[in-house]
């Protein structure tokens, strides 16, 4: 495969379920971000690593947990998820931070919290 | 921080006729200014972008100009065609900030 793919595409739970979203970029970026988009919204930042480290957390509720166990997988860990986390979380990855390289990103997870 | 706004957010044209998209932004430190399309089932995907040091650029029927005095930004779709029909997101950013700020998206209807 190429470029940046989600698993699972598609994803429905309920409020006390654990799940984890799961992104693979095969570019060999170094830097990968999750974003969510919910309807009439701009996407919003919600976690962004660099070499596999986070470097940015933007006031994400932490029954989202982030994972990065190397630059080409990133993991999004779910937990006692409420009715307005539904949403599309798109992944997207970059050669360096963005502003200086471009982003690629993912299909997205449909997410539906039941 | 920074602050995007991004107009019309709905957009109809017929085929063969050109579309502006507009897009104004508050931190003049931003220098990255990407467009993006979201077509449906899709996640967006870079069609063009300018850096604060450009005016404008060209890619075939896709255009993007930068105005850093007032702050905005806008892409040009000439000759749009039905396929052009999407979602697109204008979005800011500092250089090696790590993060962008997105527009609200417009939704661009070309009817055939």
């Amino acid at each position: 495969e190429t470029g940046v793919t989600q698993t699972p595409r598609h994803l429905v739970m309920g409020m006390t379920n654990k799940k984890s979203l799961k992104c693979e970029q095969h570019l060999g970026h170094n830097a990968m971000y999750w974003y969510k988009q919910s309807a009439k919204k701009p996407l919003e930042l919600m976690f962004v690593y660099s070499l596999e480290e986070r470097v940015e957390n933007n006031s994400v509720p932490s029954r989202f947990s982030p994972e990065c166990p190397n630059s080409s997988h990133l993991f999004l860990h779910l937990h006692t998820l409420q009715p307005e986390d539904s949403a599309l979380y798109l992944c997207a990855s970059s050669q360096g931070l963005v502003g200086l390289y471009e982003q690629y990103f993912g299909p997205g997870t449909r997410l539906t919290v039941t | 921080g920074e602050n995007v706004e991004q107009h019309p957010s709905t957009l109809s044209v017929q085929e063969g006729d050109s579309a502006v998209i507009k897009c104004t932004y508050s931190d003049s430190a931003s220098n990255y200014f990407p467009w993006y399309k979201q077509e449906l089932g899709k996640g967006p995907q870079l069609i063009i972008d300018i850096r604060s040091n450009v005016g404008e650029k060209k890619d075939q029927r896709i255009a993007v100009t930068l105005n850093k005095t007032a702050k905005h930004f806008s892409l040009h779709i000439t000759e749009t065609q039905p396929e052009d029909s999407a979602v697109y997101f204008c979005a800011a950013s500092k250089a090696n900030a790590g993060k962008s700020t997105f527009g609200d998206g417009t939704t661009l209807t070309v009817k055939p």
